[in-house]
């Protein structure tokens, strides 16, 4: 069992970019989750996915968020037009549906 | 909509000593799960808990102990014999038990420093 992996581990990118973040979640995981975590605070959920569909998306996740779960393996997340409060670690987390959440080792976003 | 609070923001004990970490919560459901997980220096989460809000028996695990108390919406954590290895930030965390999508909604940690 070789745990959630995220890459890349950090991204440093200019406001307006568009920066693409990928999770492979355990083998067997049918659901994934995305939250974000900001310096000093917990993670903030994001989203969720039970194999390919996405079923639920938070408030927090803007126009310029999107992500996908093809296949209902690995998942991506794109921010577009990145701007300076999208800096943030990036968590993926997979777990069994009725299962605990297991995390990644997140992706660190720096927008300058 | 649930809450979780973690009013110590930082902690720091001499090794061996023992240290609770509080965590109280809220929220409409009747019956949820209540997590912790730690987050070391290195950043990645470890779960280390998940318990049913029928279930307040306490538990022990090695030098780790939870006390669950549904009267105080309060689910403490505490460490006895503390070591370095300890330090790290731990998160209380809730979801709810009923519904599909158990989305964890998290405190904002306690810093754990333990000191040799």
């Amino acid at each position: 069992d070789t745990g959630v992996s995220q890459n890349p581990r950090h991204k440093i990118t200019k406001r307006g970019q568009n920066v693409t973040f990928r999770c492979d979640p355990i083998s067997e995981h049918n659901r994934l989750y995305w939250y974000r975590q900001t310096l000093g605070q917990g993670p903030e959920f994001l989203t969720y996915f039970q194999n390919e569909a996405q079923l639920e998306k938070s408030r927090l996740l803007s126009d310029r968020f999107s992500a996908e779960r093809p296949k209902g393996s690995f998942s991506t997340l794109e921010i577009q037009r990145t701007e300076q409060g999208d800096s943030a670690m990036y968590l993926c987390a997979s777990s069994e549906i009725l299962g605990e959440q297991y995390f990644g080792p997140g992706t660190r976003l720096t927008v300058t | 909509a649930q809450k979780v609070t973690q009013a110590q923001t930082e902690i720091s004990v001499v090794e061996k000593e023992d240290v609770t970490l509080d965590c109280v919560y809220e929220t409409r459901d009747t019956t949820y799960y209540l997590f912790w997980y730690k987050q070391p220096p290195s950043g990645e989460l470890v779960f280390l808990i998940r318990r049913n809000s029928f279930d307040e028996q306490n538990e022990i695990s090695g030098r780790y102990s939870w006390n669950f108390q549904k009267s105080t919406s309060s689910f403490n954590f505490t460490i006895t014999a503390s070591q370095v290895v300890d330090s790290a930030v731990y998160f209380c965390a809730l979801s709810e038990a009923v519904g599909s999508a158990r989305q964890l909604t998290f405190g904002s940690g306690t810093q754990l420093t333990v000191l040799p």
